[in-house]
């Protein structure tokens, strides 16, 4: 069963950059992409980017400039950065995998909570 | 890319059926069979119930079903139940490669 796991300050400041990290167990990462989906309090899901395994990636044109993924399948991890924050970034993080093919997110990670205050 | 349209709401009673519709355009609902449905629960990630407009993943009940129409796809579930009561969402894939959700509808089981 394929689970993952996002890990990562729950707390960052404004003006300064979101990382976190997704790890993936119980499956391979090979022929799947990787993606990033949020959603702030009370509001819907919000698609961030995605990283297929190749390392290729595509992003939310409305977050491209501030966005960019890694993947690292030696550690079955991927991960976001997500610069110049501002307090209308916070939100459930969700890491998820997405079939080549179908194009869709099948696996999900449980959340992490991203508040942007100082 | 502006997100996905759904109804904010729709309700119903145990055993009913519904429908909960998501508005697209030809450069991603109506322009490829990539449409998928999530339910969320409060506090719980979203669970895929349905991929490629009309497919359930295995464990997924038959109660929940699938289509689309031009640019609008639906879900269907039928009989509904206590535990159906959540936030629904859809999901595609779309012609500039990015994926696009929907703002959500709740569901009511009354």
């Amino acid at each position: 069963q394929v689970q993952l796991q996002e890990s990562g300050p729950g707390l960052v400041k404004p003006s300064e950059t979101l990382s976190l990290t997704c790890t993936v167990s119980g499956g391979s990462m090979r022929t799947y992409y990787w993606g990033w989906i949020r959603q702030p309090p009370g509001k819907g899901l919000e698609w961030i980017g995605c990283i297929y395994y190749s390392g290729s990636t595509d992003y939310n044109p409305s977050l491209k400039s501030r966005v960019a993924t890694s993947l690292d399948m030696s550690r079955n991890q991927f991960s976001l950065r997500l610069n110049s924050v501002t307090a209308a970034d916070t939100a459930v993080y969700y890491c998820a995998r997405a079939t080549w093919g179908d194009y869709v997110f099948d696996y999900w990670g449980q959340g992490t909570l991203v508040t942007v205050s100082s | 890319q502006s997100a996905l349209t759904q109804p904010a709401s729709v309700s119903g009673s145990p055993g009913q059926s519904i429908t909960i519709s998501c508005t697209g355009t030809s450069s991603d609902v109506g322009g490829y069979n990539y449409v998928s449905w999530y339910q969320q629960h409060p506090g719980k990630a979203p669970k895929l119930l349905i991929y490629g407009v009309s497919n359930r993943p295995s464990g997924v009940s038959s109660r929940f079903s699938g289509s689309k129409s031009g640019n609008t796809a639906s879900l269907t579930i039928s009989g509904l139940q206590a535990e159906d009561d959540a936030d629904y969402y859809c999901g595609s894939y779309t012609s500039i490669s990015t994926w696009l959700f929907g703002g959500g509808t709740k569901l009511a089981v009354l």
